[in-house]
């Protein structure tokens, strides 16, 4: 079964506008962490943002965010004020630390597309 | 700044051929993974290495073997390169958390590789 579930192949979205990439995931596990990946066309892999499992508030960093539902098990990643440079493909990722040592586990991507 | 390099970007084989792709960190992590990217598919993880001289099998193994001989070089050998295993292959290395942790994985820039 998949463990992240990516639902939107492709999104558009205007500059300047908010946009939410969708991401649901399973586990078992109680202790996991989200992870969100940024690759532009370029081919490199940018970290994001994270959210752990046990973590209260919803994770932020400059334009990201990160809306967390637990129970619905979805990790949605919401780009405010889009720009041209945002146009790229983002992958939601798990680890789950039940296990001890563990490699991400990557959703199959959305690529996004800012129209000017 | 943490820097995973892999030894090309491009790289064409024969089918048949023993191909050899490097990656090595700079970082003094203790994992390292392999992944394969292919459209609508997302990354694929092949192998990784939680130790010198450990490995442990991802979720497509076959067809792969790795090499971790040092800690910051982590190889991954094609013994008898095939058309489908034509990919995008990407490398990255973590720091080795315990419990939760919210160490991302940093990635290389990947190698593109097509086998004729």
């Amino acid at each position: 079964a998949q463990k992240i579930t990516q639902t939107q192949p492709g999104m558009f979205v205007q500059e300047k506008e908010a946009v939410t990439l969708d991401c649901t995931y399973d586990t078992s596990d109680q202790s996991y962490g989200l992870f969100w990946y940024k690759q532009p066309s370029s081919g490199e892999m940018i970290f994001l943002i994270y959210q752990g499992s046990y973590d209260e508030q919803n994770a932020t960093e400059g334009r990201y965010s990160l809306n967390f539902q637990k129970a619905r098990k979805s990790a949605n990643l919401v780009i405010s004020a889009s720009q041209l440079g945002d146009s790229a493909m983002y992958f939601c990722a798990m680890r789950e630390y039940s296990s001890g040592n563990t490699p991400l586990v990557f959703g199959k991507g959305t690529r996004l597309s800012v129209i000017a | 700044d943490v820097k995973v390099t892999q030894s090309s970007r491009y790289l064409v084989k024969r089918t048949g051929e023993k191909v050899f792709l490097e990656c090595v960190q700079d970082m003094d992590h203790e994992n390292m993974f392999w992944y394969r990217q292919d459209p609508g598919l997302g990354l694929r993880l092949i192998y990784f290495s939680y130790d010198v001289k450990m490995k442990e099998k991802g979720d497509i193994p076959e067809g792969y073997s790795v090499s971790r001989e040092k800690k910051e070089r982590f190889s991954l050998i094609l013994e008898s390169a095939s058309t489908n295993q034509t990919s995008m292959y990407l490398c990255a290395s973590s720091l080795q958390g315990a419990g939760v942790s919210s160490y991302e994985q940093y990635f290389g820039p990947g190698t593109r590789l097509t086998v004729t």
